[in-house]
């Protein structure tokens, strides 16, 4: 049982465009949600994260909204780059993240110049 | 300051061989996390452990996996006879007690022959 649906498994986009990565939890006890950024070869790093208690979240370009009632999340890059280019995995925990995290199952973004 | 590493990074062991994947957790951190990638996918969580203890090691796939972390600080993960299936990018991760991040290592690639 796949606890958390990510989509769209792959998009292409023209820089400066805003992609949007949409992921659906089916765990109510979530209570954290991570975004990954994958470069190939290298560990997921973490991109930005949001609780359910706030609707939408900020950092620099990236910006999560977050959908409580329709347990969905998704991630949008403002001003795409070419060296946005990588996959995202959205993630859900609960327990203050100390546990372990349900990955989706990536989006591979290209952003074309 | 150093990150989470791992070793080796490429790993090609013939079916059956038995295989030892190592990973330096960030100082200090109390959290230790293992996740099987396997090409195209979102990391699986494998095995857990806080400090020493293994607290859960239920996605481990066959009684072929075994983790350790004996002093509470270096881990290793260790697979038995292996097989084909087996072929994945193995992950480390570590975190703070009651810290939502958990910083990735790069991984490393294993290919079973």
């Amino acid at each position: 049982q796949q606890q958390v649906k990510q989509s769209p498994q792959s998009l292409i986009v023209q820089k400066g465009g805003i992609p949007i990565i949409n992921c659906a939890y089916e765990n109510t006890a979530f209570d954290y949600f991570p975004w990954y950024q994958q470069f190939p070869g290298k560990g997921p790093a973490l991109l930005i994260a949001i609780r359910p208690d706030v609707s939408e979240k900020k950092e620099g370009r990236f910006t999560i909204s977050f959908n409580k009632s329709a347990k969905q999340f998704s991630l949008h890059i403002m001003d795409s780059q070419p060296g946005d280019s990588a996959t995202y995995f959205c993630a859900a925990t609960f327990n203050s993240g100390n546990t372990p995290l349900v990955f989706g199952k990536g989006t591979r973004l290209s952003v074309i110049a | 300051g150093a990150g989470v590493s791992q070793s080796p990074r490429y790993k090609v062991a013939k079916r059956g061989q038995d295989v030892a994947l190592r990973c330096d957790p960030i100082s200090g951190h109390v959290s230790l996390f293992w996740y099987q990638q396997a090409l195209g996918q979102g990391p699986e969580f494998l095995t857990y452990f806080q400090n020493e203890a293994q607290l859960d090691k239920s996605g481990l796939p066959s009684d072929r996996f075994f983790a350790e972390r004996p002093e509470g600080s270096v881990s290793t993960l260790k697979i038995q006879r292996t097989q084909q299936e087996d072929s994945a990018v193995y992950l480390c991760a570590s975190s703070l007690t009651h810290w939502e991040t958990q910083y990735f290592g790069p991984g490393t690639r294993l290919l079973v022959l």
